[in-house]
């Protein structure tokens, strides 16, 4: 497997525009998470999905911020209106939580490459 | 809120000179306290996870202990590719997030 992707690596923008960032889960990954890391807060978890359903969004900064997942293979994250202070690098991550074939639960996420996203 | 604090902030080793890295937490029922390397540039790597006190596990020159308060990352004889940021990351309750700390910057010297 290929692991996570996630399009575009880097991304320079002006203030204002809207950003879409794309991301493909390991195949058979029933879980997705957006991730934004920066130095001043670290990594923070900003919206999971199970099962391509939405669960927790409560990281999302503001409305500004949106996410979708209209199928198991793919997720978008958008930003609209960007702003300067959305620079960080933006990773998306994926986990398989139940073998049903082995009986055994899993809970690691595995990470994609991650978006440099700039704002000017 | 599930709080997660790694210390030191950043290691330097001389190669070979073994170290440990600390991470504790606070969390109400804790379901799994994870490992992750990070290079730069790079997304994050895992590597372990710990479900209960006493629990250790080991991967080449790395060992990772959990308590019921905290994990420590050991080191053994770090050479200079073990440079990396290693971050710790807890899950609590039915909840699949991981809430991360601020992770230990650790640069090895040959």
């Amino acid at each position: 497997d290929a692991g996570v992707i996630q399009s575009p690596r880097h991304e320079v923008t002006e203030m204002g525009q809207e950003v879409t960032l794309r991301c493909k889960p390991i195949s058979g990954h029933d879980y997705l998470f957006w991730y934004r890391q920066t130095m001043m807060r670290g990594l923070e978890l900003l919206i999971y999905f199970n099962n391509n359903v939405p669960i927790d969004d409560s990281g999302m900064p503001e409305d500004r911020f949106s996410a979708k997942m209209p199928n198991a293979s793919f997720s978008t994250l958008k930003i609209q209106p960007s702003e300067p202070r959305d620079s960080a690098v933006y990773f998306c991550a994926s986990s398989f939580s139940w073998d049903e074939s082995l009986k055994l639960s899993y809970n690691e996420q595995f990470f994609g490459p991650g978006t440099r996203l700039t704002v000017l | 809120e599930d709080q997660v604090t790694q210390s030191p902030e950043a290691l330097r080793l001389q190669e070979g000179e073994s170290s440990s890295l600390n991470c504790s937490y606070t969390v109400s029922g804790l379901r799994g306290l994870f490992w992750y390397r990070q290079d730069p540039g790079k997304g994050p790597e895992f590597l372990f996870t710990l479900y209960s006190a006493g629990e250790e596990k080991e991967k080449e020159r790395l060992k990772a202990t959990l308590t019921k308060k905290e994990s420590f990352l050991h080191i053994t004889a770090p050479k200079p590719e073990d440079s990396a940021t290693y971050l710790c990351a807890v899950q609590a309750g039915n909840d699949y997030k991981l809430s991360f700390g601020a992770g230990t910057t650790v640069t090895v010297r040959a």
